[in-house]
């Protein structure tokens, strides 16, 4: 049972480089979501999807794109690398929204943006 | 809007004693709360979770939190600390589309 999972684990990007950080779950749940921690802040939301072909800003979107064609993936694409974007990102899914759902995380992607 | 304070950023206790991890939250409506932990490099594990059938909420590795709506709280406690205890906890409250709302941590140290 794989539950939520991200690659890569870890990357170091150089200034004005993009990327993918890829998401995918298995457990058929209609919403997904990225954020990124970052020391003292908690963790802070940047994109949502409930459901494939629906997305949405969070908290912090700037700087990132996301799109969601299937149910089981959702990757979080940053356009053009800024030091500021160095953090910890995570993906997270969730069986549904409502009250009292948890949500499942997958163990983190280490960015570093020189 | 919903929002969740920590209000401890680091708590430091020795093994066998007791832990509390407070957390206070807002919202216009009956909540969703969660605690979460995460231990190093590690990602995010749900503790234990608030339902309506009790105000007393018992989660995984011992460890209980308590909802009190007069008081806006769900403080996380547990009656002795392991020295496996020691990570990063988040108070979390849900605004039920699915956004998670984070507090800005504690980090917990356990001494031997």
């Amino acid at each position: 049972n794989a539950g939520v999972t991200q690659t890569p684990k870890f990357q170091v990007l150089k200034t004005g480089q993009s990327m993918t950080l890829q998401c995918a779950q298995d457990m058929n749940h209609e919403y997904m979501s990225w954020y990124r921690q970052d020391p003292g802040m908690g963790l802070r939301l940047i994109h949502y999807s409930v459901g494939a072909g629906i997305t949405d800003q969070g908290e912090v979107p700037n700087g990132y794109n996301v799109s969601r064609s299937t149910t089981e993936d959702f990757p979080l694409r940053l356009l053009s690398a800024a030091p500021s974007q160095t953090s910890v990102y995570f993906c997270a899914s969730t069986p549904r929204t409502g009250w009292n759902t948890e949500a499942f995380f997958g163990q983190g992607t280490r960015l570093t943006v020189v | 809007a919903q929002s969740v304070t920590q209000l401890d950023s680091h708590v430091s206790v020795s093994e066998g004693t007791p832990v509390l991890l407070r957390c206070n939250y807002s919202s216009s409506y009956s909540p969703s709360l969660f605690w979460y932990v995460q231990h190093p490099n590690k990602g995010l594990q749900l503790l234990l979770k608030y339902t309506s059938a009790a105000t007393l909420v018992k989660g995984i590795n011992g460890f209980e939190a308590e909802f009190k709506k007069s008081e806006t709280s769900f403080h996380l406690t547990k009656p002795s600390a392991h020295m496996s205890d020691a990570a990063e906890y988040f108070c979390v409250v849900s605004d039920n589309t699915g956004k998670l709302i984070f507090g800005q941590g504690t980090t917990l140290q356990v001494k031997p």
